[in-house]
């Protein structure tokens, strides 16, 4: 695609329930990123995808989140019994290689509210 | 771990002055350094970077110094417009490590 196409854009969740998240990257781009974004603050991240392999999943908050690449294509972030700290807008970001030179392509993210 | 500091929090500035954000990082391994806007409800974008092997590189009104005995990278944009304001990220990473991000600026220009 065009763009890097992240849905929904908005997800208003009761706590306690589990929501997935997914990503589109642009096709052909074989690096994919999550990051993790407070209202107000910086971009924290939450792990990372070469092709379907997640090397560095060191940014994962707690077991109640995890994720997974399909085809090399798309990603699904899912949260598990999710908790009002889990509100946040949820970033995904495709590159051509894992070397950062090539630079990152974000969507538009996910806005997560948990009620 | 690795961490990028970031100032100012929030900069305001009159069209046509020249804005400066200051970022400074922990990693000294760490050799790619990009700059990203992020305008409302959208993600963020890449506007300009810099790699170790060089001290400063421009694009037009925008341009970043990197200082690696510091550790020390700035981002400065001349002649600012309106449409310059957004927040603006700074990040560092190395090789084929992930980028880690500051805090952001938010910028606002006044016409």
């Amino acid at each position: 695609g065009a763009g890097v196409s992240q849905s929904p854009s908005n997800k208003v969740t009761e706590k306690g329930k589990d929501v997935e998240l997914r990503c589109d990257p642009i096709s052909g781009h074989t690096a994919l990123y999550w990051y993790r974004q407070r209202l107000g603050q910086g971009l924290e991240f939450l792990i990372y995808f070469q092709g379907n392999s997640a090397p560095d999943k060191s940014g994962l908050p707690s077991d109640r989140f995890s994720a997974e690449r399909t085809g090399e294509s798309v990603s699904t972030l899912t949260i598990q019994r999710t908790q009002q700290e889990d509100s946040a807008v949820y970033l995904c970001a495709s590159s051509l290689s894992v070397r950062l030179a090539y630079g990152y392509t974000f969507g538009s993210g996910t806005r997560l509210t948990v009620v | 771990g690795e961490n990028v500091e970031q100032h100012p929090s929030t900069l305001s500035v009159q069209e046509g002055d020249s804005a400066v954000i200051k970022c400074t990082y922990s990693d000294s391994a760490s050799n790619y350094f990009p700059w990203y806007k992020q305008e409302l409800g959208k993600g963020p974008q890449l506007i300009i970077d810099i790699r170790s092997n060089v001290g400063e590189k421009k694009d037009q009104r925008i341009a970043v110094t990197l200082n690696k005995t510091a550790k020390h990278f700035s981002l400065h944009i001349t002649e600012t417009q309106p449409e310059d304001s957004a927040v603006y990220f700074c990040a560092a990473g190395r090789n084929t490590d992930k980028l880690i991000f500051g805090t952001g600026t938010r910028l606002q220009v006044f016409p």
